[in-house]
């Protein structure tokens, strides 16, 4: 069974650019959630999708935005990007909303410059 | 907010010791969700608590949820290079509204096993 995969693995940016990041979830899971790791702030909920609808949203910005497709896949967009933007983005899927436990992919590394 | 505090944040061991990692909070969680994360990968769930005094094991590692549901530890006996990682733990609770799931995860405790 495939896991969650996250591309790209790698990215980097200038600040002021803006980043679309694709999760696809595991065949079946229904809900997708993002997050954002860095060494000073560990692991903060982003938001989680769910049958294409934002169900959940953690405390960022809105110039983080995100979205679900009809077969599940979901894409995060950061926009105006900022140095402090710099981290490891996870992506998380589990098969209905709010479910536990979540399966993460292996992440996007994004790098503003 | 609900926060999750684990100590140690850091912890180098040699081969064979025992060690504990501990995940404190102020507030219930309904859940309380171990992870082990590897350089360059995402975390991996190891283990899934619910019930207050509950104690798991997995092999050589040891979870037990406080009997408040506001605590957990993950002991591991005879630690392995292997073991090396980052151990996350996350709380599982309903948001305000009481209609959303949502995890809160702490910062970790980065474990290096010496051969």
């Amino acid at each position: 069974k495939a896991g969650v995969t996250q591309t790209p693995r790698y990215l980097i940016k200038t600040r002021g650019q803006q980043v679309t990041l694709s999760c696809s979830p595991i065949s079946g899971h229904r809900s997708v959630s993002w997050y954002q790791q860095t060494p000073g702030q560990g692991l903060q909920f982003l938001f989680e999708y769910f049958s294409e609808t934002q169900r959940n949203k953690g405390n960022f910005p809105g110039r983080f935005s995100g979205r679900q497709f009809s077969n599940s896949r979901s894409e995060m967009n950061v926009s105006t990007l900022e140095l402090g933007d710099s981290a490891l983005y996870l992506c998380a899927s589990s098969p209905r909303q709010g479910m536990e436990p979540q399966h993460f992919g292996d992440g996007t590394r994004l790098s503003i410059l | 907010t609900q926060l999750l505090e684990q100590s140690p944040q850091f912890l180098s061991i040699q081969e064979g010791e025992n060690l504990t990692v501990y995940c404190n909070s102020s507030s219930v969680f309904s859940s309380l969700q171990w992870y082990r994360q590897e350089p360059g990968e995402g975390p991996v769930l190891l283990v899934t608590v619910v019930t207050g005094g509950e104690v798991k094991k997995l092999k050589r590692l040891t979870f037990q949820f406080g009997d408040a549901r506001k605590d957990s530890s993950l002991h591991i006996t005879a630690a392995q290079p292997g073991d090396t990682g980052l151990y996350l733990c996350a709380g599982g609770s309903l948001d305000s509204g009481g209609s959303n799931y949502k995890l809160t995860f702490g910062k970790g405790t980065l474990l290096t096993v010496n051969p």
